[in-house]
């Protein structure tokens, strides 16, 4: 089955306690995504990654890192939690460009 | 800079009627693409419909149909036959490529609830 994954899918932490939340996708997109969802504000792009070694900052990057090292895997890093950092994070991928992006199931962070 | 507006924060329908999400965008881009995802208490983002900007035609997935009118940026959503299952948020989103990042720029959502 096509599908975006991401692991976990409920979290809650510490101020300051690193953490990686996981996303794979096992349709060979090249491009994915990172979004977060706050209430009243939508979906805001933390990062983007166009291919493997190839990524770069979205509209919210303050606070969060991310790697591709493999096509299939984009994991979020988040090196030292605050609490505004507690939101519902979802990746997403595509196969380039122009096109639809499919979401995983989305992780919700909770930071105390 | 690109937006993406949904006015209407909330909005009601009884099962089976026809019911109509509105969404307006602003662009300079030429090329682009627009979508409506569906968001259920799951949590989970669905694609519902997308258009191509180039295409006159506006699309149709089964009950769900498009208003794109290009000229006035204006992209609504009709939901015929409204279900019981179609009770989620709705968002309207929009992507246009630079050729470097594709990000959808979402609107901030529209509550649906189908009343029985």
């Amino acid at each position: 089955e096509a599908q975006v994954t991401q692991n976990p899918r409920y979290l809650i932490t510490v101020t300051g306690k690193k953490l990686t939340v996981t996303c794979s996708q096992n349709m060979n997109h090249e491009y994915m995504s990172w979004y977060r969802q706050d209430p009243g504000l939508g979906l805001r792009q933390i990062y983007y990654s166009m291919n493997v070694e190839v990524t770069d900052k979205g509209d919210v990057p303050e606070g969060y890192k991310v790697s591709r090292k493999e096509k299939r895997n984009f994991p979020l890093i988040l090196e030292s939690p605050s609490p505004n950092q507690t939101s519902l994070y979802f990746c997403a991928s595509s196969f380039r460009g122009l096109s639809e992006q499919y979401f995983g199931p989305g992780t919700r962070l909770t930071v105390t | 800079a690109q937006t993406v507006t949904q006015s209407q924060p909330e909005m009601s329908v009884q099962e089976a009627e026809t019911v109509t999400l509105s969404c307006t965008y602003d662009t300079s881009e030429s090329n682009y693409y627009l979508f409506w995802y569906k968001q259920p208490p799951s949590r989970q983002m669905i694609l519902v419909i997308r258009q191509e900007a180039y295409k006159q035609q506006n699309a149709t997935e089964n009950r769900f149909s498009v208003n794109f009118q290009k000229a006035a940026k204006s992209f609504s959503l009709k939901i015929s036959d409204s279900q019981l299952g179609d009770t989620a948020m709705y968002f309207c989103a929009f992507i246009f490529n630079t050729g470097a990042n594709s990000k959808l720029t979402f609107g901030k959502g529209i509550t649906l609830s189908v009343r029985p």
